[in-house]
């Protein structure tokens, strides 16, 4: 079965650093992956949208890779902020209508 | 242009009970779509509305329903509330077409008691 899996430990790191979250997916094969951001208590907010053809995607600090062969994407944040602590969710297209979101990580970036 | 407004933000119900959420999407948007989040099962999705019609349904008993109405607005229904349904209700509304990105509301909480 289609299986999305996000690192489910928080991740932490120090205020300017490079924050980086990945993404795996198994048994098929999305034709593109979308990121968004969710605060507590709040509704996801669409981040970043790459497609199975672009390597990379870029959006002020954000950076996107999408790797088919490795069924996997990555998301960093440069010169990370504490306003970046949130957590991150990928939802890599199914083939369905519905989208299917991944747990998403947690991020904390100290001061 | 207003994002996709959710009514009420919180709400207590005692088990049994029926609960009725409501879902105003981005002005344009055709398809409204419901998610369950919680602690353990993350962001699940109920259904999806377009055009008035059901277009999509998620893995839920049928204890939980919607509708849309022909202004694109949407309400959905929870009956015989059980302590598992205590949850964040996210609606999210797009134009419509196959998993385009979604304007998600701020929820509605659900405490179940």
């Amino acid at each position: 079965s289609q299986k999305i899996e996000q690192n489910s430990e928080a991740l932490n790191i120090q205020e300017g650093k490079t924050a980086t979250l990945t993404c795996n997916y198994t048994n098929y094969s999305p034709a593109y992956l979308q990121w968004y951001r969710q605060d507590p208590g709040r509704g996801p907010v669409f981040l970043l949208l790459i497609r199975e053809n672009e390597k990379e995607k870029r959006k002020e600090r954000l950076k996107v890779t999408f790797d088919t062969t490795l069924k996997q994407s990555l998301f960093h944040i440069t010169a990370s902020q504490p306003a970046d602590s949130a957590t991150y969710l990928c939802a890599p297209h199914t083939g369905r209508r519905a989208l299917t979101f991944g747990s998403g990580t947690r991020l904390q970036v100290q001061p | 242009k207003a994002g996709v407004t959710q009514t009420p933000r919180y709400l207590i119900k005692t088990r049994g009970q029926q609960v009725t959420l409501s879902c105003s999407p981005i002005s344009g948007h055709r398809s409204v779509s419901w998610y369950q989040q919680t602690p353990g099962q993350g962001l699940q999705f109920l259904f999806e509305y377009f055009s008035e019609t059901q277009r999509n349904k998620g893995n839920f008993p049928g204890r939980f329903s919607g509708r849309q109405f022909s202004n694109s607005r949407s309400e959905m229904n929870v009956s015989t509330l059980e302590l598992g349904d205590s949850a964040l209700y996210l609606c999210a509304s797009s134009t419509g077409r196959d998993q385009e990105t979604q304007y998600f509301g701020p929820g509605t909480r659900l405490l179940v008691l």
